[in-house]
């Protein structure tokens, strides 16, 4: 596609209900990553993808957080049991290739804003 | 450990020049990013150094010196339209890139 797209956009949930978040990477990207933003705060590395391989979930912050990648492309960001410290913005970069630095620009789709009421 | 430092807000005025600094520690490095983010935005991609020395790009320019872990982005001829957060992030050896907390930038007429 045209650029990195996410999905659904805004998402209101009650305490304790899953959510399952969906990116949809640049054609071609084979690196796809998330991260977490709180209101007024920097980028908070969650997880990458590469292919459809997760090398590294230690940013995950708990074992509620779940990612997968599928056909190298679509992924979903699964959080369980939702708490309110989960309400933030939700965003989702892929690069053309990863451990390439020349191509590993990320480009940031619009993001998921998440509330946990 | 590793580490971005930048200002959290800066003023400035339309048409003139603000320069936003930022230094970082990282275990290894594989380049400095800035990225511009207006408010409830996705972060943008706005230039790349691994070299020492100033890219520039129009309005914008950024500037490397590896030997210092320092880095700056120079924005000239400020419009209105330039008020956003500026996010610094450098690629450490491993190819992750670690996040500044970003720099507002205030533009007043």
């Amino acid at each position: 596609g045209a650029g990195v797209s996410q999905s659904p956009s805004n998402k209101v949930t009650e305490k304790g209900k899953d959510v399952e978040l969906r990116c949809d990477p640049i054609s071609g990207h084979t690196a796809l990553y998330w991260y977490r933003q709180s209101l007024g705060q920097g980028l908070e590395f969650l997880i990458y993808f590469q292919g459809n391989s997760a090398p590294d979930k230690s940013g995950l912050p708990s074992d509620r957080f779940s990612a997968e990648r599928t056909g190298g492309s679509v992924s979903t960001l699964t959080i369980q049991r939702t708490q309110q410290e989960d309400s933030a913005v939700y965003l989702c970069a892929s690069s053309l290739e990863y451990r390439e630095a020349s191509t590993d620009t990320q480009y940031f789709g619009p993001g998921t804003r998440l509330t946990v009421l | 450990g590793q580490n971005i430092d930048q200002p959290t807000e800066m003023t400035a005025t339309e048409g003139a020049i603000v320069q936003i600094n930022c230094t970082y520690q990282t275990s290894g490095f594989n380049g400095l990013f800035w990225y511009q983010q207006h408010a409830g935005e996705a972060p943008t991609f706005l230039s790349y150094n691994v070299l020492d020395g100033l890219e520039e790009k129009g309005r914008f320019s950024s500037f490397l010196s590896r030997s210092k872990g320092y880095s700056y982005l120079l924005l000239k001829e400020l419009q209105m339209k330039d008020s956003a957060s500026y996010l610094c992030a450098a690629m450490d050896s491993n190819y992750q890139l670690i996040w500044g907390a970003g720099t507002k930038l205030i533009i007043k007429p």
